[in-house]
């Protein structure tokens, strides 16, 4: 069974860019989480989605969003992109029923200049 | 808020020696422990992890501990291997009935193995 995968992998932009990043969960998975790892802040997470539908937000400003598409694959956008927006971006799929164990992807490194 | 200290933050052990990593949660409600490996520049992965209706679980040369009065689970590491050299994150979670679970993480223990 293929893992979690994310595209892309690396990415440049500017301040004020925008970005999108996706994910696309192991098959049958229908939730996927999206953590943002830093070397300062460590891993925090940013939200949740099952279902298409956002279960649970992180403490992070509104410029982040997401949402996932009916075949469970998901998007994370930045909008106005700032400096500490660089960081490695993970998400995690699982099947979403009590106790699932949750498989990270290899992340997207994001570097913001 | 949730919040999950770890310790220590850097472990140097020599091959074969033991090592532990210990971790303090806050939240009470807090019912599922997993710890991730992390390679350099690789994906966290599942090691193991724990429920809190279980006080300790092995699997080969790993294993896990938790004391619920405390708040406080570790994962302990048998005849250490060069290639046990990773950071290693606890993390705790509250799993609702909905399923969903959002994982507070620990800082990171960087353990690294010298032959």
């Amino acid at each position: 069974k293929a893992g979690v995968t994310q595209t892309p992998r690396y990415l440049i932009k500017t301040r004020g860019q925008q970005v999108t990043l996706s994910c696309s969960p192991i098959s049958g998975h229908r939730s996927v989480s999206w953590y943002q790892q830093t070397p300062g802040q460590g891993l925090q997470f940013l939200f949740e989605y099952f279902s298409e539908t956002q279960r649970n937000k992180g403490n992070f400003p509104g410029r982040f969003s997401g949402r996932q598409f009916s075949n469970s694959r998901s998007e994370m956008n930045v909008s106005t992109l700032e400096l500490g927006d660089s960081a490695l971006y993970l998400c995690a799929s699982s099947f979403g029923q009590p106790q699932g164990t949750q498989y990270f992807g290899p992340g997207t490194r994001l570097l913001v200049l | 808020g949730e919040n999950v200290e770890q310790h220590p933050s850097t472990l140097s052990v020599q091959e074969g020696d033991s090592a532990v990593i210990k971790c303090t949660y806050s939240d009470s409600a807090s019912n599922y422990f997993p710890w991730y490996k992390q390679e350099l520049g690789k994906r966290p992965q599942l090691i193991i992890d724990i429920r809190s209706n279980v006080g300790e679980k092995k699997d080969q040369r790993i294993a896990v501990t938790l004391n619920k009065t405390a708040k406080h689970f570790s994962l302990h590491i048998t005849e250490t291997q060069p290639e046990d050299s990773a950071v290693y994150f606890c993390a705790a979670s509250r799993i609702k009935n909905t399923g969903f679970q959002k994982l507070v993480f620990g800082t990171g223990t960087r353990l690294l193995v010298s032959p």
